[in-house]
């Protein structure tokens, strides 16, 4: 049973080609986070959801894109993917806002060639 | 603005040998403060918080952290490292009105046999 899952798990595709990240979580959770990690381990919030609200979001390229279809997942599209993008990306929640801690997917490894 | 530090990128025990993670933050209200690790290739486990009371957590796989509002301090120790400890630790602070983790830059965990 996981907790929270990611699809798919490394993803290796061209510049300029537009890709998505799913993420679904089964713990009954209203907040649903998406973070990136960049080659130098560094992990910085991009964006939040609370019960498919938008809540939080950080000075990301607009070609990122969050959609919340409910409460239990929140995917990532990405438009016209760049070197840069390359990174592991993180979804996770938490029952209520950060209080409680969050809990991770194991991750999405995007690799922009 | 808040910010977390690990000022340690690299630390490497002996198996057997106490551990002690530094992490420092810098925050105006009070703090939820966070260990993480991550094993490769993996996310992120939450190994303990601290909300308020008392200032010695204690976590899972044994591990346990001190709060020093003083020193504004959330150091993790663990008296004796097994190999499987080896990993990336991440020390992180939120607080109860946002819905965003801060993490630090995260220190390696190499442990020899």
């Amino acid at each position: 049973d996981t907790a929270v899952s990611q699809t798919p798990k490394y993803l290796v595709t061209q510049m300029g080609n537009d890709k998505s990240i799913k993420c679904e979580q089964n713990l009954g959770h209203d907040t649903m986070y998406w973070y990136k990690q960049d080659s130098k381990k560094f992990l910085k919030i991009m964006f939040s959801y609370n019960n498919k609200e938008l809540i939080i979001n950080e000075t990301v390229p607009n070609r990122f894109s969050p959609k919340s279809p409910d409460k239990a997942h929140l995917n990532l599209h990405i438009n016209s993917l760049e070197l840069g993008d390359s990174a592991v990306y993180f979804c996770a929640s938490s029952p209520i806002r950060v209080n409680y801690g969050y809990t991770f997917g194991s991750g999405t490894r995007l690799t922009v060639v | 603005a808040q910010s977390v530090t690990q000022p340690d990128i690299h630390i490497t025990v002996s198996e057997g040998a106490s551990l002690e993670l530094r992490c420092n933050y810098s925050y105006g209200a009070t703090p939820y403060l966070f260990w993480y690790v991550q094993s490769p290739g993996q996310g992120l486990q939450l190994l303990l918080k601290y909300f308020s009371g008392d200032t010695l957590v204690q976590g899972i796989k044994g591990f346990e952290a001190e709060f020093k509002r003083s020193q504004s301090s959330f150091n993790l120790r663990k008296p004796s490292v097994h190999w499987s400890d080896a990993a990336e630790y991440f020390c992180a602070v939120g607080a109860y009105n946002t819905d965003k983790l801060i993490f630090g830059t995260g220190t390696r965990l190499q442990v020899f046999p």
